[in-house]
């Protein structure tokens, strides 16, 4: 079945750092969405990229799609506090009809004031 | 208020008592799924919905049953708990179909099962 690996598990950082989280699927994507879900708390949409080579930004954060559609990335520009999260990276792809999303492990951020 | 209400919100129960976890969301949502959510294991689909009667497994479905009845209710049902099914439970919502599948979570279910 579909995997979707995503490296690093956990990442600690020095505020101001930047920050990198990455998503490989072992096979081609119809689209790929990002989640970031806060300590305590569910998982929230952030992003959704569609097309090969896509990229989009939110502030710090930059979101990447691969020329293949098989690996994602997200950025983060100069960590906050307020981004201590865990971020998911999520597969997607048509399945009949429909789409099937496979998420990857997630990625614990920590950012150290 | 569009959101996914879940409820009970914290559970401790003993193996073997069945139990229903109810999930419901006011968005018309056509697409609806389970995950549990273990560490070092992340979010791993249970069972999901694409429409009223319409259900499928999804990656961990064993010991899990559930039902789509109505377009906004989706619970899930442990006939017969046991420990390793100690875990946070998200239902999700979203629209289904070829332009993508944004999903919006529930608050999540703790769940203890001694």
């Amino acid at each position: 079945g579909q995997q979707v690996m995503q490296i690093p598990q956990y990442q600690h950082v020095q505020e101001g750092e930047d920050f990198t989280t990455y998503c490989n699927s072992s096979t081609t994507l119809s689209n790929i969405q990002w989640y970031k879900q806060r300590p305590g708390g569910h998982p929230v949409f952030l992003i959704q990229l569609v097309k090969s080579g896509e990229v989009k930004k939110q502030k710090r954060l930059t979101f990447q799609f691969g020329e293949a559609k098989k690996n994602s990335s997200l950025h983060i520009t100069a960590t906050q506090t307020t981004d201590v999260g865990t971020y998911f990276c999520a597969g997607g792809r048509n399945s009949g009809g429909y789409q099937k999303v496979t998420f990857g492990i997630g990625t614990k951020l920590q950012v150290i004031p | 208020e569009a959101q996914v209400t879940q409820n009970p919100r914290y559970l401790i129960t003993v193996t073997g008592k069945k139990l229903t976890v109810t999930c419901s969301q006011n968005m018309n949502h056509e697409y609806m799924s389970w995950y549990r959510q273990d560490p070092g294991l992340g979010l791993r689909q249970i069972y999901y919905s694409m429409n009223v009667e319409v259900t499928d497994k999804g990656d961990v479905p064993e010991g899990y049953k559930v039902s789509r009845k109505e377009k906004r209710n989706f619970p899930l049902i442990l006939e017969s708990p046991s420990p390793n099914q100690t875990s946070l439970y998200f239902c999700a919502s979203g629209h289904s179909g070829r332009a993508g599948g944004t999903q919006y979570f529930g608050p999540g279910t703790r769940l203890l099962v001694l």
